[in-house]
């Protein structure tokens, strides 16, 4: 146990449905990251919150939308997927460089299958 | 453009046997940080060992120690003593900066360990 919980940890929805997927973090930590890890591709790296701001967007498709209510949740909303969008989806926080921390600790992921 | 490389897709260990594990990676950063993440089946990714760049000192976490070469950009995990249950995919991570840490990853390493 990390501290990091995602749910849920399998979903399959076919292209037309919305859902959400959701993590939240007891650490107390100031940043939140959605990456999406492919078969045989490096793990990449989708949005980064910092106190609850999004200060990255790394050019993903508008059919993924990044909420963060709080500095302890953060969601990805899912919208008309392709399949090429099933993967694993881990969620993960970090303390930020500003205290002198920067490694990312990780949840267990959502796998995503899209149908 | 900072990547990470990690040239050997798969390596078996003996339990008990020393592996090492390689790396590079490329960046034009002087002050950065480097990591490496285990993710066994489980999927959950977890912290192994982290390297300040600014540090000449090589880290060591127990039975895991890394020989960082900053000219050479090579950051290689030594595993000594191995054990059945580090039997899991080895990412080595950089964190390219900003006030949050953004980690770019490697493609993984899958380690087998043989009783």
């Amino acid at each position: 146990e990390t501290g990091v919980t995602q749910t849920p940890r399998h979903l399959v929805m076919g292209m037309t449905n919305k859902k959400s997927l959701k993590c939240e973090q007891h650490l107390g930590h100031n940043a939140m990251y959605w990456y999406k890890q492919s078969a045989k591709k490096p793990l990449e790296l989708m949005f980064v919150y910092s106190l609850e701001e999004r200060v990255e967007n790394n050019s993903v498709p508008s059919r993924f939308s990044p909420e963060c209510p709080n500095s302890s949740h953060l969601f990805l909303h899912l919208h008309t997927l392709q399949p090429e969008d099933s993967a694993l989806y881990l969620c993960a926080s970090s303390q930020g460089r500003m205290q002198g921390r920067t490694e990312a600790f990780f949840g267990q992921g959502t796998r995503l299958t899209v149908v | 453009a900072q990547t990470v490389t990690q040239s050997q897709p798969e390596m078996s260990v003996q339990e008990a046997e020393t592996v090492t594990l390689s790396c590079t990676y490329d960046t034009s950063e002087s002050d950065y940080y480097l990591f490496w993440y285990k993710q066994p089946p489980s999927r959950q990714m977890i912290l192994v060992i982290r390297q300040e760049a600014y540090k000449q000192q090589n880290a060591t976490e127990n039975r895991f120690s890394v020989n960082f070469q900053k000219a050479a950009k090579s950051f290689s995990l030594k595993i000594s003593d191995s054990q059945l249950g580090d039997a899991a995919m080895y990412f080595c991570a950089y964190d390219r900066g900003g006030s949050q840490g953004n980690l770019i990853f490697g493609k993984g390493t899958k380690l087998s360990v043989k009783p």
